[in-house]
């Protein structure tokens, strides 16, 4: 099965400095590659999303990148806001159905 | 557009009774919905892949008889924990996927279930 190694666990950055969360994967055949977003209490909310045949996508202050060979992707947030602070999940989805691996989740606490 | 709602969002009940959690596509239809479970600080478990009109499948150590999955329509899907103990007790969420779009999940706000 696949296995989604997400870090750091913990990440304090200065309002308007950027953060930068990296996963690993370690299915090659994992083609799609999604971020969430929950606040505390809260569902999930989807971010932005990478799948295996884009190196790079960015909206607006987020940005994911993907490396295949490497199998890892990163989550870039730039100008960061306090309410940017939440805990932030990476996934790579695997199997016919879709299903999706979850990191560990990084909490990120934007101070102002 | 994609939202996906539960209820209750909250529910407290005694150790050995039963707990039907709902979960619906609001502006879309479901073929497939799905069920996590997460535990306090911790990251979202898998429990089940609900499709509308068969069984659900299970993932390793969710027993199916006690986390009974039902997904009648194209819009809803529920969860019923039977028996509930303490350790069920946690924050269990369902996610529900466009058509159209084959991996997007889109999760609803979750159900807190805390069973006394």
């Amino acid at each position: 099965g696949e296995n989604v190694e997400q870090h750091p666990s913990t990440l304090s950055v200065q309002e308007g400095d950027s953060a930068v969360i990296k996963c690993t994967y370690s299915d090659s055949a994992s083609n799609y590659f999604p971020w969430y977003k929950q606040e505390l209490g809260k569902g999930p909310q989807l971010i932005i999303d990478i799948r295996s045949n884009v190196g790079e996508k960015k909206d607006q202050r987020i940005a994911v990148t993907l490396n295949k060979t490497a199998k890892h992707f990163s989550l870039h947030i730039t100008e960061t806001q306090p309410e940017d602070s939440a805990v932030y999940f990476c996934a790579a989805s695997y199997d016919s159905w879709g299903k999706l691996q979850f990191g560990a989740g990084t909490q990120v606490v934007v101070t102002p | 557009g994609a939202v996906v709602s539960q209820h209750p969002s909250w529910v407290i009940c005694k150790s050995g009774t039963s707990v039907k959690i709902e979960c619906r596509s609001l502006d879309f239809q479901a073929t497939t919905m799905f069920w996590y479970r997460q535990f306090p600080k911790q990251s979202l478990m898998l429990m089940a892949t609900s499709n509308e009109g068969s069984k659900a499948t299970y993932e390793q150590g969710v027993e199916k008889d006690k986390f009974l999955i039902n997904h009648a329509s194209l819009t809803l899907s529920t969860l019923t924990v039977t028996s509930a103990h303490p350790e069920d007790s946690s924050f269990y969420i369902c996610s529900a996927r466009p058509p159209g779009k084959q991996e997007t999940q889109y999760f609803g706000p979750g159900t807190r279930l805390l069973v006394l």
